[in-house]
């Protein structure tokens, strides 16, 4: 059972800005970094976000993700048919890792 | 680059044991923690545990009395073994790096192999 809730779904046309929240409590979120994972259909999840809100080489600009309080958001922008995948945050929480519940984007 | 690949049994009977192994190329596995991770059909990712280059561990602990995850230096693998399975342990099983600390860093991963459990 995560502990990170996430809508379960979320969408866009092209071109859009598309945001997807993530919500914890101060033992995750609240005094932790946030990872944000990309899952394309039938592949391994991809680091999309580390430490918040900074972007691994490679990912485009997009993309951005932000943090407040006991919740983050990550967003994308010009919404693209590549964008079409679940999305995953992530947290340390007292002794573990965890991930969200996640949310799929469906590009409209 | 550094690249994962899981290999092990892709069908377990259920009071059985689960046993994978990731082999690391393209880099050493040493200085880094590295991760299981699952994920049942249609569901979210689990972080099943993790073990650093020293042999130390850190288990889920829904799954700590029956998870073993062992590391082999000189051969650039590290192992997962899950006893007494049930239907419920059946999940596509990724490995993963998780960087230099234990935040949820996870860099690079291996594609994933299905374990199903069913006699």
């Amino acid at each position: 059972q995560s502990v990170l809730t996430q809508p379960p779904s979320a969408s866009g046309t092209p071109g859009q800005r598309v945001t997807i929240s993530c919500s914890g409590s101060y033992s995750n979120i609240g005094t932790n970094y946030v990872y944000w994972y990309q899952q394309l259909p039938g592949t391994a999840p991809k680091l999309l976000i580390h430490s918040n809100n900074q972007r691994p080489s490679g990912v485009p600009d997009r993309f951005s993700a932000s943090k407040s309080g006991t919740s983050a958001s990550l967003a994308i922008s010009g919404l693209r048919s590549e964008d079409e995948a679940d999305y995953y945050c992530a947290a340390w929480d007292d002794r573990l890792s965890v991930f969200g519940t996640g949310t799929k984007v469906t590009v409209l | 680059q550094v690249q994962l690949q899981e290999s092990g049994p892709g069908l377990v009977k259920p009071s059985e044991t689960l046993s994978l192994t990731c082999t690391v190329s393209g880099g050493s596995i040493s200085g880094y923690y590295w991760s299981w991770i699952r994920q049942p059909p249609g569901k979210a990712l689990e972080l099943i545990g993790y073990i650093y280059d020293n042999g130390n561990t850190n288990y889920n602990p829904s799954l700590k009395s029956r998870l073993t995850i062992s590391v082999d230096t000189s051969n650039n693998q590290f192992s997962l073994r899950l006893s007494s399975v049930t239907a419920a342990d059946t999940a596509v099983y990724y490995c993963a790096r998780q960087g230099h600390t234990v935040f949820p860093n996870f860099e690079y991963w291996g594609q994933g192999t299905l374990v199903t459990v069913s006699s």
